[in-house]
């Protein structure tokens, strides 16, 4: 298996832009996790879903976040409209159980000037 | 809410010699303790799981050890090579599926 994989690998918008996060999850795992990583705060859980069905959203920051899971091969992490305060690495992983062995993408460095 | 702290932040060591990196968490009631590895602008390497029932686990040159009583686990690497350099990272998972991360153990091993 080609492990996660996330796209794309940088990202670089202008303030008030809408940016799309892409995320495709390890065959057959049943649970997904999206994560953010910064300097200040290090990793946060931003999202999962579990069986395409989001689970716990309460690490979303704010309205202006959204995520989608349309089937077990695909996620989307949506931010409209996108502030300087969101640039950070945005990570997405996968497990195939919710407590089991947690395997990461190489994530996506958003930068919004 | 879990809090889980990784001391030190930094630490450089002569190659060799062996790496002991320390995690302690909050809340005891965990189901698994995973630790990553992270090279510098990359993504997050799976090292090793230890599942709550269980005291360690080894791979290779990697023993970590688990104390959930004391909230406590320990990363071992054995003769430490440059390749070793990187931050690692210690999560622990709780029954809301969580990973709860530490800020990491910067690792610098000196040639």
């Amino acid at each position: 298996d080609a492990g996660v994989i996330q796209s794309p690998r940088h990202e670089v918008t202008e303030m008030g832009q809408e940016v799309t996060l892409r995320c495709k999850p390890i065959s057959g795992h049943d649970y997904l996790f999206w994560y953010r990583q910064t300097m200040m705060r290090g990793l946060e859980l931003l999202i999962y879903f579990n069986n395409n069905v989001p689970i716990d959203d309460s690490g979303m920051p704010e309205d202006r976040f959204s995520a989608k899971m349309p089937n077990a091969s695909f996620s989307t992490l949506k931010i409209q409209p996108s502030e300087p305060r969101d640039s950070a690495v945005y990570f997405c992983a996968s497990s195939l159980r919710g407590a089991g062995e947690a395997f990461f993408g190489q994530g996506t460095r958003l930068t919004v000037v | 809410k879990q809090e889980v702290t990784q001391i030190p932040a930094a630490l450089s060591v002569p190659e060799g010699e062996n790496l002991v990196l320390n995690c302690s968490f909050t809340d005891s009631a965990i189901y698994n303790l995973q630790w990553f590895r992270q090279d510098p602008g990359k993504g997050l390497t799976s090292l090793l799981l230890i599942q709550s029932s269980q005291r360690e686990q080894t791979s290779g040159r990697l023993n970590a050890s688990l104390d959930k009583s004391s909230g406590r686990s320990t990363l071992y690497i054995a003769a430490s090579q440059p390749g070793d350099s990187a931050t690692y990272l210690c999560a622990v998972i709780g029954g809301n599926n969580r990973l709860a991360f530490g800020k990491g153990n910067q690792v610098v091993v000196i040639p």
